[in-house]
């Protein structure tokens, strides 16, 4: 049962324009939520995270939107620059069940079109 | 800073044998944090350390075991290798926990012929 869904394995933006990613989750006890990328060969490096207590949190070119009501994120790359182009993890903590590590979805391919 | 350190890179075993992985944390970072990534299943959660205790367990069989030491870092063994566990191996250290975030290794592509 993946508790952390990211429909669209891959998406393909013109550089320059906005890049949106988006992420589900089900369980309702999640309360802190963050965006990785990843490189090929290489770890994934943290991006942007939100609190359950807040919608929106930016940082620099980076938006995250957090939707509780409709259990929906969304990430916000304004503008998007070739270097964008990666895989994209959303990630949740807080789901206990005494696994409280942090629950990946399966990430979306960011391809940057020059 | 140095970051995350994970060694070996690359690990090429046969079934029924063991391995042992190892991870440095940042300075300073006393959670440390093991993930498993397939095609298949993502990456999932292994367990977590802090202060020389495993605080978390993610569903993985006893096959499944870590350690850490007082200096934080960790090390990460499976015994009696099966195929399935082919994977990148990644560990990530925070501060406190997984409720801050995580930095991670470059991981240890795990091959099990």
């Amino acid at each position: 049962d993946q508790q952390v869904k990211q429909n669209s394995p891959s998406l393909s933006v013109q550089e320059g324009r906005i890049s949106i990613l988006n992420c589900d989750y089900t369980n309702s006890m999640f309360d802190y939520f963050l965006w990785y990328k990843k490189y090929p060969a290489e770890g994934p490096t943290f991006l942007i995270s939100i609190s359950s207590i807040k919608d929106k949190n930016e940082d620099g070119r980076f938006t995250v939107f957090l939707n509780k009501s409709a259990k929906h994120l969304s990430l916000h790359i304004v503008p998007s620059q070739p270097g964008d182009s990666a895989v994209y993890f959303c990630a949740a903590y807080g789901g206990g069940g005494g696994a409280d590590g942090l629950t990946f979805g399966k990430g979306t391919h960011l391809i940057i079109q020059p | 800073k140095a970051g995350v350190t994970q060694t070996p890179r690359y690990l090429i075993k046969t079934r029924g044998q063991q391995v042992t992985l190892s991870c440095s944390p940042i300075s300073g970072h006393r959670s440390v944090s093991w993930y498993q990534q397939t095609p298949g299943q993502g990456l999932q959660f292994l367990f977590e350390y802090f202060s020389e205790t495993q605080r978390n367990k993610g569903n993985f069989p006893g096959r499944f075991s870590g350690r850490q030491f007082s200096n934080s870092r960790s090390e990460m063994n499976v015994s009696t290798l099966e195929l399935g566990d082919s994977a990148l191996y990644l560990c990530a250290s925070s501060i406190d926990g997984p409720n801050q975030p995580q930095h991670f290794g470059d991981g240890t592509r795990l091959s099990i012929l």
